[in-house]
């Protein structure tokens, strides 16, 4: 199957800074999605993102498919922003299922 | 509109003990997931259902596990004898369609002692 790599591991920020996280897959992808998984477990969907950019309030994100990588940019940071950020990517040779990787470790302080 | 649902939120058991997990998809949603995250890392795919059909079951350990989706609704999953290493939170989830955006739910913490 697909390998995604994340990077950083693990993020402190000061509330209000400007971050960038980055998703290295492994092979040719139509189904690239970014998740938060909150302190308390809860994973939900950021982005569908298989390429382009796209932008949701202070979160956006932009996939170059040709060079296999996706990044996830946080602005002006908040302490919700806490977390785990999970970027997942598929095609049809992995049976569309989709693969995660290891993930980003936010933490956000006041 | 309603989440996924998931049952129990918690559960310890002794190894060699059998558990089950229940899972209620979001009304309309033909696929559904169930996934292993272990403390640590990302979630990885056990099974996945369109309607009740399995589509993937290739990362399932067929040996303990097994898992059934009724009239392509709930679904149940199951361990059976747990390993100390199947300690893990699973979860849940559906979506629209085949490769769509899955929608999680809170997911179930396991411990095997």
């Amino acid at each position: 199957g697909i390998q995604v790599e994340q990077s950083p591991p693990d993020l402190i920020l000061q509330e209000g800074a400007n971050s960038t996280l980055r998703c290295n897959f492994s092979d040719s992808v139509n189904n690239l999605q970014w998740f938060h998984q909150n302190p308390w477990g809860q994973l939900i969907n950021l982005f569908y993102i298989p390429s382009g950019t796209k932008q949701n309030g202070r979160l956006s994100a932009t996939t170059v498919a040709t060079e296999r990588y996706s990044l996830l940019y946080i602005s002006s940071s908040q302490t919700t922003d806490s977390g785990v950020y999970f970027c997942a990517a598929s095609n049809s040779n992995s049976g569309y299922a989709l693969n995660f990787g290891k993930g980003t470790s936010l933490l956000v302080t006041p | 509109e309603a989440g996924v649902a998931q049952s129990p939120r918690y559960k310890i058991i002794e190894k060699r003990q059998s558990v089950a997990f229940w899972c209620n998809p979001i009304s309309g949603h033909a696929t559904l997931y169930w996934y292993q995250q272990i403390l640590g890392q990302g979630p990885k795919l056990l099974i996945q259902f369109q309607n009740n059909g399995v589509v993937d079951d290739s990362q399932l350990p067929k040996d303990r596990f097994s898992a059934e989706r009724l009239k392509g609704v709930d679904s149940t999953l199951k361990i059976q004898p747990a390993k100390l290493e199947d300690s893990a939170v699973y979860l849940c989830a559906s979506s629209l369609g085949y490769a769509g955006i899955p929608f999680f739910g809170p997911g179930t913490r396991l411990t095997v002692l």
